[in-house]
């Protein structure tokens, strides 16, 4: 496809399970952000990956949000241990180059809800 | 926190009258970017100013963004009904990355 893809577009979890998301950014995209959203709020920054760099993690809230990115591929976000304010629309965006002086393309996100 | 102020948070209008929506924050920026959000959707992006411009045109819609007082406002002329989204403004920071740091967003409601 042309956008950002992301799976699965809704995930229901028990507190406690661990839960991974997934995104496919737009093919030759070098940089891929995370996001999330909580409900009525605007977006705060998870983890930003460029090329072969490392990634810049400084947006993890705790040591049980993890991400992986292979090469300029697919990246996964991993949630260990789910707590319910865990439960946020989880947005994943990649951009043709890094530095910020492009525009970022949003794939529609994952509804993560922790019961 | 680095997060800036949208007001208003909510703006209801009829089709047809202007739209205006604003930003402030409070470090200095590399660029500042303006996203629409659908119900339920991911961001699209509007417009992106740079630093050191002071205007931006794209077809209805026009950004000014002031950095001496910290500031920009997304103006929509002649809006639509399909104009209703939340609207975001987020901004870049210098040797960052192009992390975005997001404001909270304007809700605008455009009634037929």
């Amino acid at each position: 496809g042309a956008g950002v893809s992301q799976s699965p577009s809704n995930k229901v979890t028990e507190k406690g399970k661990d839960v991974e998301l997934r995104c496919d950014p737009i093919s030759g995209h070098t940089a891929l952000y995370w996001y999330r959203q909580r409900l009525g709020q605007g977006l705060e920054f998870l983890i930003y990956f460029q090329g072969n760099s490392a990634p810049d993690k400084s947006g993890l809230p705790s040591d049980r949000f993890s991400a992986e990115r292979t090469g300029e591929s697919v990246s996964t976000l991993t949630i260990q241990r789910t707590q319910q304010e865990d439960s946020a629309v989880y947005l994943c965006a990649s951009s043709s180059i890094s530095g910020g002086n492009q525009p970022q393309h949003f794939g529609d996100g994952t509804r993560l809800s922790i019961l | 926190s680095q997060q800036g102020e949208e007001d208003p948070q909510a703006l209801s209008i009829q089709e047809g009258e202007n739209a205006t929506m604003n930003c402030s924050y409070k470090t200095s920026i590399n660029n500042l970017q303006w996203y629409r959000q659908n119900s339920g959707r991911g961001l699209v992006h509007l417009i992106l100013i740079r630093s050191n411009e002071r205007e931006k045109h794209s077809g209805r819609l026009r950004v000014t963004l002031d950095t001496s007082k910290k500031s920009s406002s997304l103006l929509i002329t002649a809006s639509r009904a399909a104009d209703t989204a939340s609207y975001f403004c987020a901004r870049t920071l210098y040797n960052q990355g192009g992390k975005l740091i997001f404001g909270q967003g304007t809700e605008l409601s455009v009634k037929p």
